[in-house]
């Protein structure tokens, strides 16, 4: 069982460009998130979505879109990348809500110049 | 509003010292409290949980009591080894939605 992948493992993008990070679960649950993680700040969830086809905003949700078209895959989309979005970009899922365990992929390192 | 304050790292340790890392938490309702902990280069996975006041957490040797008198959920090990060193993510879920806050992390480094 893979649990969560993510892909890239990590990029270097130029301002201006899209990127959409790619993830997928095999567990089979409801909710899936994205969150940056950056230096003194720990993680901050940018987009969730409780079951496909319904996603909400997180703490930092702006210059970046997600879709839930299934239950397995939940992609982040920067629409136009800005240096600020530099950052390790983690997808998580757990069974129905924040009260249950989150399962982590390993991230993506993404660099926008 | 709800969150959490966690002790600032990093934290240095000899192999077989006593760890605590401290965690306090503001909160509406009755969430449960977690503890992550990230190796280098991964992503964070599951130390241990408590869902209500009074539960004592634990895993690998780790352990955390969920206390309301004091809004804590300290992170404690005996006797920490080398393979211990990572950093530590204390988090609080809010009750009934899809939105965790996390600390801002405590890194560890053990030395043989």
């Amino acid at each position: 069982i893979a649990g969560i992948t993510q892909a890239p493992t990590s990029q270097i993008l130029a301002a201006g460009r899209r990127m959409t990070l790619r993830c997928t679960q095999d567990m089979r649950h409801n909710a899936m998130y994205w969150y940056r993680q950056d230096l003194g700040l720990g993680l901050r969830l940018i987009h969730y979505s409780n079951t496909a086809g319904t996603t909400g905003k997180g703490e930092v949700p702006d210059g970046y879109s997600v879709s839930r078209a299934n239950t397995d895959d939940f992609p982040l989309t920067l629409a136009s990348a800005v240096p600020s979005q530099t950052s390790v970009y983690f997808c998580a899922s757990s069974e129905q809500g924040a009260q249950d365990t989150q399962y982590f992929g390993p991230g993506t390192r993404l660099t926008v110049l | 509003g709800d969150s959490v304050t966690q002790m600032e790292g990093p934290v240095t340790l000899s192999e077989e010292a006593f760890l605590t890392i401290n965690c306090t938490y503001t909160a509406t309702g009755y969430p449960s409290l977690f503890w992550y902990v990230q190796y280098p280069g991964e992503g964070l996975q599951l130390l241990l949980k408590a869902t209500k006041a009074d539960d004592k957490g634990s895993n690998k040797g780790f352990e955390a009591t969920y206390r309301k008198e004091t809004t804590s959920f300290h992170l404690e090990k005996g006797s920490v080894q080398v393979s211990d060193s990572a950093v530590y993510f204390c988090a609080l879920p809010n009750t009934g939605g899809f939105k965790t806050i996390f600390g801002a992390g405590t890194r560890l480094f053990v030395k043989a």
